[in-house]
Protein backbone atom coordinates (compact mmCIF):
# COMPACT_ATOMS: atom_id res chain seq x y z
CA UNK A 1 0.00 0.00 0.00
CA UNK A 2 0.83 3.72 -0.72
CA UNK A 3 2.81 5.32 2.58
CA UNK A 4 1.62 8.63 4.23
CA UNK A 5 3.96 10.73 5.26
CA UNK A 6 4.08 14.09 7.23
CA UNK A 7 7.22 14.96 5.58
CA UNK A 8 6.83 15.77 1.81
CA UNK A 9 9.51 15.71 -0.18
CA UNK A 10 11.16 19.38 -1.78
CA UNK A 11 12.28 20.62 -4.49
CA UNK A 12 13.81 24.20 -4.14
CA UNK A 13 15.27 26.10 -7.71
CA UNK A 14 16.14 29.22 -8.50
CA UNK A 15 13.61 31.43 -10.08
CA UNK A 16 14.33 31.21 -14.22
CA UNK A 17 14.86 27.88 -13.91
CA UNK A 18 13.20 24.78 -14.98
CA UNK A 19 11.71 22.40 -12.21
CA UNK A 20 10.93 18.58 -12.95
CA UNK A 21 8.82 17.35 -10.58
CA UNK A 22 8.36 13.34 -10.63
CA UNK A 23 5.66 10.96 -9.54
CA UNK A 24 5.16 7.36 -9.24
CA UNK A 25 2.21 5.97 -9.60
CA UNK A 26 0.54 2.68 -8.95
CA UNK A 27 -1.74 1.29 -10.96
CA UNK A 28 -1.09 0.02 -14.06
CA UNK A 29 -5.13 0.12 -15.15
CA UNK A 30 -4.91 3.84 -14.77
CA UNK A 31 -5.94 5.93 -18.14
CA UNK A 32 -5.80 9.38 -17.43
CA UNK A 33 -3.50 11.25 -15.39
CA UNK A 34 -3.39 14.98 -14.05
CA UNK A 35 -1.47 17.26 -12.25
CA UNK A 36 -2.43 19.83 -9.37
CA UNK A 37 -1.12 22.81 -7.71
CA UNK A 38 -1.80 23.60 -4.72
CA UNK A 39 -1.16 26.62 -2.40
CA UNK A 40 -1.36 27.10 1.17
CA UNK A 41 -4.98 27.01 2.63
CA UNK A 42 -6.73 26.18 -0.89
CA UNK A 43 -7.99 23.57 -2.78
CA UNK A 44 -6.07 21.63 -5.36
CA UNK A 45 -5.75 23.68 -8.76
CA UNK A 46 -5.88 21.92 -11.97
CA UNK A 47 -2.46 22.46 -14.14
CA UNK A 48 -1.99 20.14 -17.42
CA UNK A 49 -3.34 16.28 -17.64
CA UNK A 50 -2.42 13.44 -19.66
CA UNK A 51 -4.49 10.75 -21.51
CA UNK A 52 -2.64 6.91 -21.09
CA UNK A 53 -2.24 7.03 -24.89
CA UNK A 54 -0.06 9.75 -25.20
CA UNK A 55 3.41 10.01 -23.57
CA UNK A 56 4.05 14.31 -23.78
CA UNK A 57 2.04 16.92 -23.89
CA UNK A 58 3.06 20.98 -23.33
CA UNK A 59 0.90 23.55 -22.00
CA UNK A 60 1.53 27.04 -21.06
CA UNK A 61 5.56 26.80 -19.47
CA UNK A 62 4.46 23.26 -18.48
CA UNK A 63 4.78 19.42 -20.13
CA UNK A 64 3.74 16.71 -18.76
CA UNK A 65 5.52 13.53 -19.72
CA UNK A 66 4.11 9.65 -19.10
CA UNK A 67 6.19 6.40 -19.26
CA UNK A 68 3.68 3.59 -18.49
CA UNK A 69 6.55 1.20 -18.74
CA UNK A 70 8.18 2.06 -15.28
CA UNK A 71 4.39 3.94 -14.01
CA UNK A 72 6.47 7.27 -13.97
CA UNK A 73 4.64 10.82 -14.54
CA UNK A 74 6.73 13.58 -14.32
CA UNK A 75 5.99 17.55 -14.44
CA UNK A 76 8.17 20.45 -16.04
CA UNK A 77 8.13 23.52 -15.62
CA UNK A 78 9.85 26.39 -17.26
CA UNK A 79 11.50 29.37 -16.23
CA UNK A 80 9.91 29.00 -12.45
CA UNK A 81 8.39 32.43 -11.25
CA UNK A 82 7.88 32.57 -7.63
CA UNK A 83 3.94 32.20 -8.07
CA UNK A 84 4.97 28.58 -8.87
CA UNK A 85 5.63 27.88 -5.00
CA UNK A 86 3.15 25.32 -3.83
CA UNK A 87 2.67 21.77 -3.10
CA UNK A 88 2.15 20.02 -6.68
CA UNK A 89 0.47 16.42 -6.62
CA UNK A 90 0.19 13.91 -9.27
CA UNK A 91 -3.09 11.96 -9.70
CA UNK A 92 -4.61 9.01 -11.31
CA UNK A 93 -7.77 7.44 -12.60
CA UNK A 94 -8.33 4.13 -12.64
CA UNK A 95 -10.58 2.87 -15.77
CA UNK A 96 -13.00 1.50 -14.19
CA UNK A 97 -15.20 2.22 -11.19
CA UNK A 98 -16.32 5.31 -10.42
CA UNK A 99 -13.68 7.40 -12.40
CA UNK A 100 -12.16 8.51 -8.67
CA UNK A 101 -8.96 10.15 -9.09
CA UNK A 102 -5.77 8.59 -6.36
CA UNK A 103 -3.45 11.03 -5.49
CA UNK A 104 0.19 10.61 -5.05
CA UNK A 105 2.13 11.95 -1.66
CA UNK A 106 2.73 15.68 -3.21
CA UNK A 107 5.92 17.66 -3.59
CA UNK A 108 6.70 20.84 -2.41
CA UNK A 109 8.47 22.95 -4.51
CA UNK A 110 10.49 26.22 -3.84
CA UNK A 111 11.52 28.86 -5.30
CA UNK A 112 14.43 30.90 -4.16
CA UNK A 113 14.78 34.70 -5.85
CA UNK B 1 -14.56 30.45 -15.31
CA UNK B 2 -17.36 27.86 -13.40
CA UNK B 3 -15.92 27.12 -10.05
CA UNK B 4 -17.20 24.82 -7.28
CA UNK B 5 -18.06 26.65 -4.25
CA UNK B 6 -18.22 24.79 -0.76
CA UNK B 7 -18.92 26.40 2.52
CA UNK B 8 -18.39 27.13 4.96
CA UNK B 9 -14.80 27.60 4.79
CA UNK B 10 -14.03 26.88 8.34
CA UNK B 11 -16.41 24.82 10.66
CA UNK B 12 -15.05 24.24 14.10
CA UNK B 13 -17.54 21.70 15.80
CA UNK B 14 -17.71 19.65 19.04
CA UNK B 15 -16.70 15.96 19.27
CA UNK B 16 -20.08 14.09 18.51
CA UNK B 17 -21.81 16.93 17.18
CA UNK B 18 -23.20 16.21 13.46
CA UNK B 19 -21.88 18.72 10.69
CA UNK B 20 -23.15 19.54 7.33
CA UNK B 21 -20.98 20.73 4.55
CA UNK B 22 -22.16 22.01 1.71
CA UNK B 23 -21.17 22.18 -1.89
CA UNK B 24 -22.38 23.71 -5.63
CA UNK B 25 -20.50 21.77 -8.32
CA UNK B 26 -20.01 22.78 -11.70
CA UNK B 27 -23.93 22.75 -12.53
CA UNK B 28 -23.69 20.31 -16.01
CA UNK B 29 -21.16 18.48 -14.42
CA UNK B 30 -22.31 15.00 -14.02
CA UNK B 31 -19.56 13.13 -11.53
CA UNK B 32 -19.41 14.22 -7.66
CA UNK B 33 -16.97 13.77 -5.08
CA UNK B 34 -15.77 14.00 -1.64
CA UNK B 35 -11.97 14.42 -0.61
CA UNK B 36 -10.56 14.98 2.80
CA UNK B 37 -6.55 15.77 3.43
CA UNK B 38 -5.56 15.90 6.80
CA UNK B 39 -3.36 18.48 7.05
CA UNK B 40 0.46 17.64 5.57
CA UNK B 41 -0.78 14.74 4.35
CA UNK B 42 -2.29 13.76 0.63
CA UNK B 43 -5.52 14.38 -0.60
CA UNK B 44 -7.48 11.26 0.03
CA UNK B 45 -10.73 10.13 -2.27
CA UNK B 46 -14.17 9.52 0.44
CA UNK B 47 -16.84 9.06 -2.10
CA UNK B 48 -18.23 9.29 -5.44
CA UNK B 49 -21.94 10.38 -6.79
CA UNK B 50 -23.37 9.72 -9.71
CA UNK B 51 -26.64 9.51 -11.10
CA UNK B 52 -27.92 10.25 -8.01
CA UNK B 53 -26.72 7.59 -6.14
CA UNK B 54 -22.89 6.83 -4.68
CA UNK B 55 -20.86 4.93 -7.19
CA UNK B 56 -17.53 4.01 -4.95
CA UNK B 57 -16.71 5.12 -1.61
CA UNK B 58 -13.79 4.23 0.40
CA UNK B 59 -12.73 2.62 3.60
CA UNK B 60 -12.89 6.06 5.20
CA UNK B 61 -16.49 6.98 4.46
CA UNK B 62 -17.61 4.42 7.12
CA UNK B 63 -21.52 4.57 8.37
CA UNK B 64 -20.82 8.08 10.36
CA UNK B 65 -20.61 9.58 6.82
CA UNK B 66 -23.21 10.15 4.06
CA UNK B 67 -23.58 12.66 1.00
CA UNK B 68 -26.98 14.07 -0.51
CA UNK B 69 -27.87 16.04 -3.46
CA UNK B 70 -31.15 17.04 -1.78
CA UNK B 71 -32.18 19.94 -4.90
CA UNK B 72 -30.68 19.00 -8.05
CA UNK B 73 -27.82 21.82 -7.69
CA UNK B 74 -25.99 21.09 -4.26
CA UNK B 75 -24.21 18.32 -2.76
CA UNK B 76 -24.06 17.52 0.90
CA UNK B 77 -21.63 15.97 3.07
CA UNK B 78 -22.97 15.06 6.46
CA UNK B 79 -20.82 13.20 9.36
CA UNK B 80 -23.77 12.24 12.06
CA UNK B 81 -21.53 12.17 15.17
CA UNK B 82 -17.67 13.57 14.51
CA UNK B 83 -14.53 12.41 16.13
CA UNK B 84 -11.33 14.24 16.58
CA UNK B 85 -9.75 12.41 13.73
CA UNK B 86 -12.35 13.79 11.67
CA UNK B 87 -10.33 17.11 11.54
CA UNK B 88 -9.13 17.74 8.08
CA UNK B 89 -9.93 19.47 4.99
CA UNK B 90 -13.06 18.47 3.06
CA UNK B 91 -12.89 18.97 -0.47
CA UNK B 92 -15.56 18.64 -2.81
CA UNK B 93 -15.21 18.25 -6.67
CA UNK B 94 -17.18 17.95 -10.02
CA UNK B 95 -16.29 16.56 -13.37
CA UNK B 96 -18.35 15.87 -16.98
CA UNK B 97 -15.46 13.41 -17.40
CA UNK B 98 -12.23 14.32 -17.36
CA UNK B 99 -11.01 17.79 -16.30
CA UNK B 100 -11.97 17.48 -12.24
CA UNK B 101 -12.53 20.88 -10.86
CA UNK B 102 -11.80 21.09 -7.34
CA UNK B 103 -13.53 23.49 -4.58
CA UNK B 104 -11.83 25.95 -2.31
CA UNK B 105 -12.79 23.68 0.87
CA UNK B 106 -13.95 23.47 4.07
CA UNK B 107 -11.67 23.15 7.12
CA UNK B 108 -13.15 21.18 9.71
CA UNK B 109 -11.92 21.12 13.12
CA UNK B 110 -13.28 19.14 15.60
CA UNK B 111 -12.77 20.18 19.46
Amino acid sequence: GESVGLHLPTLSVQEGDNSIINCAYSNSASDYFIWYKQESGKGPQFIIDIRSNMDKRQGQRVTVLLNKTVKHLSLQIAATQPGDSAVYFCAEREIQGAQKLVFGQGTRLTINP
Amino acid sequence: EPEVTQTPSHQVTQMGQEVILRCVPISNHLYFYWYRQILGQKVEFLVSFYNNEISEKSEIFDDQFSVERPDGSNFTLKIRSTKLEDSAMYFCASSPRDGYTFGSGTRLTVV
